[in-house]
């Protein structure tokens, strides 16, 4: 089974800051990363398909990057509104497994 | 515009059975392949099943595979979990999703959940 691990485990930024959380593959996944943001109560959001591939209605700070193992989410000025966990999910091995990371949590100072 | 809406979760002794169901709208629920994903309290997301847009293909996280079945009416536009044997660990709020584009893209549309506990 692949595993996926994110970090840091949370974090703590100020607006306007640049954030970077980090995800892993145990096993090369090619591009077929997907990224989520789950506002606290919240269902989750699909941000970013395919590593880097905006989803519709996604605003621009948000960006994606990486293949194989190791993959970046990035929120370019961080806004109070981006106070969430973001998830991280392989889909390489659909439509059997699907599996997701762990979170990172994002705190606003 | 794109809904779903989950219903069924409650409280459940270990050992029983619950059918969850998730009613979609604004979209042609027959195209598309649908999810089920749960968050137990505190915890992250767990992917639970995925269903093909016809209901030919089933597929099934270990953790579940042969206590839940998932199933679809394309008639009525609703998603089904059935959960038999539930275990404490099996507490959850549990999401449908909308498979974005052939099992590779992500979950587009999700729903507010339903909540499911299991004690005794």
């Amino acid at each position: 089974d692949i595993q996926m691990t994110q970090s840091p485990s949370s974090l703590s930024a100020s607006v306007g800051d640049t954030v970077t959380i980090t995800c892993r593959a145990s096993q090369t996944i090619s591009t077929y990363l997907n990224w989520y943001q789950q506002k606290p109560g919240k269902a989750p959001k699909l941000l970013i398909y395919a590593a880097s591939t905006l989803h519709s209605g996604v605003p621009s700070r948000f960006s994606g990057s990486g293949s194989g193992k190791d993959f970046t989410l990035t929120i370019s000025s961080l806004q109070p509104e981006d106070l969430a966990t973001y998830y991280c999910q392989q889909s390489y091995t659909s439509p059997e497994m699907f599996t997701f990371g762990p979170g990172t949590k994002v705190e606003i100072k | 515009q794109m809904k779903l809406v989950e219903s069924g979760g409650g409280v459940v002794q270990p050992g029983r059975s619950l059918r969850l169901s998730c009613a979609a709208s604004g979209f042609t629920f027959s195209s598309d392949a649908m999810h089920w994903v749960r968050q137990a309290p505190g915890k992250g997301l767990e992917w639970v099943a995925v269903i093909s847009y016809d209901g030919n293909k089933k597929y099934y996280a270990d953790s579940v595979k042969g206590r839940f079945t998932i199933s679809r009416d394309n008639s009525k536009n609703t998603l089904h979990l059935q959960m038999n044997s539930l275990r404490p660990e099996d507490a959850a709020i549990y999401y449908c999703a909308r498979d974005y584009s052939n099992f590779y893209y992500g979950m587009d549309v999700w729903g507010q959940g339903t909540t499911v506990t299991v004690s005794s």
